[in-house]
């Protein structure tokens, strides 16, 4: 199916250190969102960007729905090691009653203490 | 603690058996999705019901067969599996409209 291209792939940084990695398409899309997967959970929403333009934060999370619309960007800003996992983007189209959401390919975060 | 419940956690099923994994919410959400996920790769949307209806199939191989008998619940039925269904099945909800997707935690299906 189709994904997005997220960058970079992996990262492997030290613990106080900021993070940043973003995601590009060559559709628009309506809605940018952000998920955090753990090893054995399900993806859990960080943040979720309905405007273009818009940038918001969660924490020491923020992301940013490019002016475009074909892309978005996250930064974790002073990385702790409970940061590790699996980051994916999703951009989401609206049609008619049911949306889809497509996502990035996931950046594996790895944090040294 | 996730809003979307899977159950079992883990499944290991021969190639012959018939088995079903369930997804429950009670966050009043009308979309409920399932997803398939291989390791280090992103999920990969197999259905969608709204409103208790099926509204897309991404040409899913019909020995994976859902069921939505009520707002709140989600099953998949599964029949004559093959080793490479082997892999995470996340369910998903959400209000219908623009609002982001909850996943559940996952079945881990393993086909012997």
């Amino acid at each position: 199916g189709q994904q997005l291209n997220q960058s970079p792939q992996s990262m492997f940084i030290q613990e106080g250190e900021d993070v940043s990695m973003n995601c590009t398409s060559s559709s628009i899309f309506n809605t940018w969102l952000w998920y955090k997967q753990d090893p054995g959970e399900g993806p859990v929403l960080l943040i979720a960007l309905y405007k273009a333009g818009e940038l918001t934060s969660n924490g020491r999370l923020t992301a940013q729905f490019g002016i475009t619309r074909k892309d978005s960007f996250l930064n974790i800003s002073a990385s702790i090691p409970s940061d590790v996992g699996i980051y994916f983007c999703a951009g989401q189209l609206l049609g008619g009653a049911t949306n889809k959401l497509i996502f990035g390919t996931g950046t594996l975060l790895a944090v040294q203490p | 603690d996730t809003e979307v419940t899977q159950t079992p956690k883990h499944l290991v099923m021969g190639m012959t058996n018939k088995k079903s994994l369930k997804c429950e919410q009670h966050m009043g959400h009308r979309a409920m999705y399932w997803y398939k996920q291989k390791a280090k790769k992103p999920p990969e949307l197999m259905f969608v019901y709204s409103y208790e209806k099926l509204s897309i199939n991404e040409s899913v191989p019909s020995r994976f067969s859902p069921e939505c008998p009520n707002s709140s619940l989600l099953n998949l039925h599964l029949h004559a599996l093959q080793p490479e269904d082997s892999a995470l099945y996340l369910c998903a909800s959400r209000q219908t409209g623009g609002s982001p997707l909850h996943f559940g935690n996952g079945t881990r299906l393993t086909v012997t």
